[in-house]
């Protein structure tokens, strides 16, 4: 019964380079969303995607980060040009229904990205 | 925009002390959660809360959402060392995503 899978663990970028980073929800789960964490604070989210869809990006910048999770496969954040900024730790979650379902968001371990 | 300010920010405690940390908004939340998330890790659910007066128990933990909608407090009762970590409160907004406090830092007494 695996929970959220992010990968990977641990990722260097040098600045201007790409950043692909890969949530795989729960099994049944079909409503991802994206977090970000800076050293000591809280989650801020990013953008929150069904299959296929992305409902909620008000979270994203504006430049340079896109999401997707397609029918098949896992969802992907990525992170074009990166810059010192985006080091970070990147967390995903999924839940089995949409918001009014009151089903809690469950977390994978998140991605930790460094740029160099 | 929505903001959750949660307090303290850090505590320190010795084993077998109650603890207590509670988390105010500006704004009404539909649900409110309660996560703990250990170094190198994702948060995990301690305590989801659904009606506002709710109160709800998991072993040791206990929350209440408030009357208002705009408050919550977690309680640890008897704690352990493995209770240390941050505990983060969270606000669902409208589309689901949620919206965290800063976090309370649990300490062990040196």
């Amino acid at each position: 019964n695996a929970g959220v899978m992010q990968n990977p663990r641990h990722l260097v970028r040098r600045r201007g380079q790409e950043a692909r980073l890969r949530c795989s929800p729960m099994k049944g789960h079909s409503h991802v969303y994206w977090y970000r964490q800076l050293p000591e604070e809280g989650l801020k989210f990013m953008v929150y995607l069904q299959k296929e869809n992305i409902i909620d990006e008000s979270g994203m910048p504006k430049e340079r980060f896109s999401a997707e999770f397609p029918k098949e496969g896992p969802s992907i954040l990525r992170i074009q040009q990166v810059v010192r900024g985006d080091s970070a730790a990147y967390f995903c979650a999924s839940s089995p229904s949409p918001p009014r379902g009151n089903q809690p968001q469950h977390f994978g371990d998140g991605t930790r990205l460094s740029i160099l | 925009g929505q903001q959750l300010n949660q307090s303290p920010q850090s505590m320190f405690i010795q084993e077998g002390e109650d603890v207590s940390m509670n988390c105010t908004s500006s704004s009404i939340f539909n649900t409110w959660l309660w996560y703990k998330q250990d170094p190198g890790e994702g948060p995990v659910l301690l305590i989801a809360l659904y009606k506002a007066g709710e109160l709800t128990s998991n072993g040791r933990l206990t929350a209440q959402f408030g009357i208002t909608r705009k408050d919550s407090f977690l309680n640890i009762s008897a704690s352990i060392p493995s209770d240390v970590g941050i505990y983060f409160c969270a606000g669902s907004g409208s589309q689901g995503n949620l919206i965290f406090g800063k976090g309370t830092k649990l300490s062990v007494k040196p």
